[in-house]
């Protein structure tokens, strides 16, 4: 059964680097999002991306971060310059987005740790 | 402000017991997702449900789009249940709130 991939599965960086999360979405889908769960919380929403282009992004994600499907394939998020609040688990999700299929389907998470 | 409440936010069951779980949102077009996050962190679509009933195995999930509330239910609950449930409604934008989850436990 095809899935949604990410990578790495975990990832540390120093405060103020610049990481990228990669995920590939299952490959006739349509759209794509990035969420992110801090350790005891609940998930949030940060971006989702239809057509090349934002489709809708929450107030976590400002010009700190950036989202790309650079191939066709890949769909990564970059984080510029890291903070300490920037560690969690950072979930990928792909949607068909055909008539009648809107279930999303996620990816394994990358644990980012920021020290 | 929470958009999507879940009740309870705890909730620890017998082997075999019938367990509910709750979900009334405030936004959204008239869809949900039921998710199913595993102590290991991954996330895993159960539902999107946009009326009446749906059912796969032990589990049902039901809405009611007036009231802007759904149920989930686990018959003849198993400790491989034990994971949080989590619901989710999409706006018309195509952003997704989430609930804060429900814990299950399930004992033996």
């Amino acid at each position: 059964e095809p899935e949604v991939t990410q990578t790495p599965s975990h990832q540390v960086t120093q405060m103020g680097q610049e990481v990228i999360l990669r995920c590939v979405p299952i490959s006739n889908h349509l759209y794509f999002y990035w969420y992110r769960q801090i350790l005891g919380q609940k998930v949030e929403f940060l971006v989702s991306f239809y057509n090349n282009e934002i489709s809708e992004k929450s107030e976590i994600f400002d010009d700190q971060f950036s989202v790309e499907r650079p191939d066709g394939s890949n769909f990564t998020l970059k984080i510029r310059s890291t903070k300490l609040e920037d560690s969690a688990m950072y979930f990928c999700a792909s949607l068909p987005g055909l008539a009648g299929s809107y279930e999303q389907y996620f990816g394994p998470g990358t644990r980012l740790t920021v020290t | 402000k929470n958009e999507v409440e879940q009740s309870p936010q705890n909730l620890t069951a017998q082997e075999g017991e019938f367990i509910t779980i709750n979900c009334s949102y405030s936004v959204g077009i008239s869809a949900l997702h039921w998710l199913q996050q595993h102590p290991g962190g991954g996330i895993v679509s159960l539902f999107m449900l946009s009326s009446g009933k749906k059912k796969h195995g032990r589990l049902i999930a039901t809405i009611n789009i007036q009231e802007k509330h759904s149920s989930l239910h686990i018959t003849a609950s198993h400790p491989r249940d034990s994971a949080v449930y989590i619901c989710a409604v999409p706006n018309t934008g195509n952003q997704f709130y989430f609930g804060t989850g429900t814990s299950l436990t399930v004992i033996p």
